[in-house]
């Protein structure tokens, strides 16, 4: 089975660059797209990144995603990290018609 | 802008049939730009996609649930809806529906299952 594996946690200081990584078990990763969401406490998902790399309106251009085939893996870039984008971040993608989420990342901006 | 709102019991019974609909607004459930589906996630834990439907009718579902899982759509509401079967504790989460590709997700629906 495809499995999509994230580090279980990030931390970074305010003002500066987190990168969030989500690597594929299997296969090209390259080969569907990588969706990235946000989940706040107590809150329902949101997206910032879908098709690999594109941002929803009014998600920020400090969230960047991209697809690094030699390491069969997605990231998500956040710069000039605010306090407000501490929350838990999931990276989906597909295995022939299933969805696969990762486990997620609790990010933590201190 | 697309909207999509869960409703359903938020209590159900072990051994039976957990229900929940999802209203789509701001576009039409039937279009081929989209396609939908559910997720839970346990308290405490991470994402679980249940299963997911196309335009087309065509459904696809997590090979874990699959035995208890129906995704259907009732294109004259604009909705589509989840049916899981026999559900114990184990069920017990909050429920989001979703639509992709541009990701808008529904607000979640607690579903407890306890007799």
């Amino acid at each position: 089975n495809f499995m999509l594996t994230q580090p279980h946690s990030v931390s970074e200081s305010p003002g500066k660059t987190v990168t969030i990584s989500c690597t594929g078990s299997s296969g090209s990763i390259a080969s569907n797209y990588v969706q990235w969401y946000q989940q706040r406490p107590g809150s329902a998902p949101t997206t910032v990144i879908y098709e690999d790399n594109q941002r929803p309106s009014g998600v920020p251009d400090r969230f960047s995603g991209s697809i690094d085939s030699s390491s069969n893996s997605a990231s998500l870039t956040i710069s000039g990290l605010k306090t407000e984008d501490e929350a838990d971040y999931y990276c989906q993608s597909y295995d022939s018609s299933t969805v696969v989420f990762g486990g997620g990342t609790k990010l933590t901006v201190l | 802008q697309l909207q999509l709102q869960e409703s359903g019991p938020g209590l159900v019974k072990p051994s039976e049939t957990l229900s929940l609909t999802c209203t789509v607004s701001g576009g039409s459930i039937s279009s081929s730009s989209y396609y939908w589906g559910w997720i839970r996630q346990p308290p405490g834990k991470g994402l679980e996609w249940i299963g997911s439907i196309y335009y087309s009718g065509s459904t696809y579902y997590n090979p874990s649930l699959k035995s208890r899982v129906t995704i259907s759509v009732d294109t004259s509401k604009n909705q589509f809806s989840l049916k899981l079967s026999s559900v114990t504790a184990a069920d017990t989460a909050v429920y989001y529906c979703a639509e992709w590709p541009s990701g808008y997700w529904g607000q979640g629906t607690l579903v407890t299952v306890s007799s």
